[in-house]
């Protein structure tokens, strides 16, 4: 079973970058996929982009590509994922979530972290 | 990229009310597909995997089938803990895209 706790929520202006992390415990980090989702108030799920480990190489959803960075320390269990040139359309919650295989569904999700952006 | 289209994008439905939410893929995924169920405030909770695989501890009202470019999620003898909004979800291939989601209500 695999636990995931995110950081806090955060309020950015327009223009500037947020960086978001994802604690692992209880399951094998390296190895399966780790994506960033964003649940934008009033609106549907997004998948933004995820990294494997162990590869280390993040890929990204089109929309997002040049705004997103997805990283990970594998000897910390943590991923993270930073945004940048924020807009107040980027106010939402935000998402990691793991699966249990070598797929990328996602069977276990962090708590959330709410970041508003606002001038 | 793979658009996922579900429908409807919300129904009123009543406790004992067999529903049945509907998702399409713009190209084959096989059985690539994942259903989530969120409520308000709260992460989303994988129902079903692989299209038809039942994840464990979920209730056995819920059910899923189709592959290629059609799938169904049905829930029978709706209850009062299902009134929540449902996303499927493609692993296909990237990116993994989710459909706009279908808002169950009560009636």
């Amino acid at each position: 079973q695999v636990h995931l706790v995110q950081s806090g929520a955060e309020v950015k202006k327009p223009g500037s970058s947020v960086k978001v992390s994802c604690k692992a415990s209880g399951g094998s980090f390296n190895s399966y996929a780790i994506s960033w989702v964003r649940h934008v108030p009033g609106q549907g799920l997004q998948w933004m982009g995820g990294i494997i480990p162990i590869f280390e190489t993040a890929n990204y959803e089109e929309k997002f590509q040049g705004r997103v960075t997805i990283t990970a320390d594998e000897s910390a269990s943590t991923a993270y994922m930073e945004l940048s040139d924020l807009r107040s359309e980027d106010t939402a919650v935000y998402y990691c979530a793991t699966s249990s295989g070598y797929d990328w569904k996602m069977d276990y999700w962090g708590q959330g972290t709410l970041v508003t952006v606002s001038s | 990229d793979i658009q996922m289209t579900q429908s409807p994008s919300a129904l009123s439905a009543s406790v004992g009310d067999r529903v049945t939410i509907s998702c399409r893929a713009s190209e084959s995924i096989e059985t690539w597909l994942a259903w989530y169920q969120q409520k308000p405030g709260i992460a989303p909770k994988l129902l079903i995997q692989k299209a038809s695989s039942l994840e464990s501890g979920v209730p056995s009202r819920f059910s899923g089938s189709g592959s290629g470019t059609e799938f169904t999620l049905t829930i029978n003898n709706l209850q009062p803990d299902d009134f929540a909004t449902y996303y499927c979800q493609q692993y296909s291939r990237h990116s993994y895209s989710f459909g706009q989601g279908t808002k169950v209500e009560i009636k």
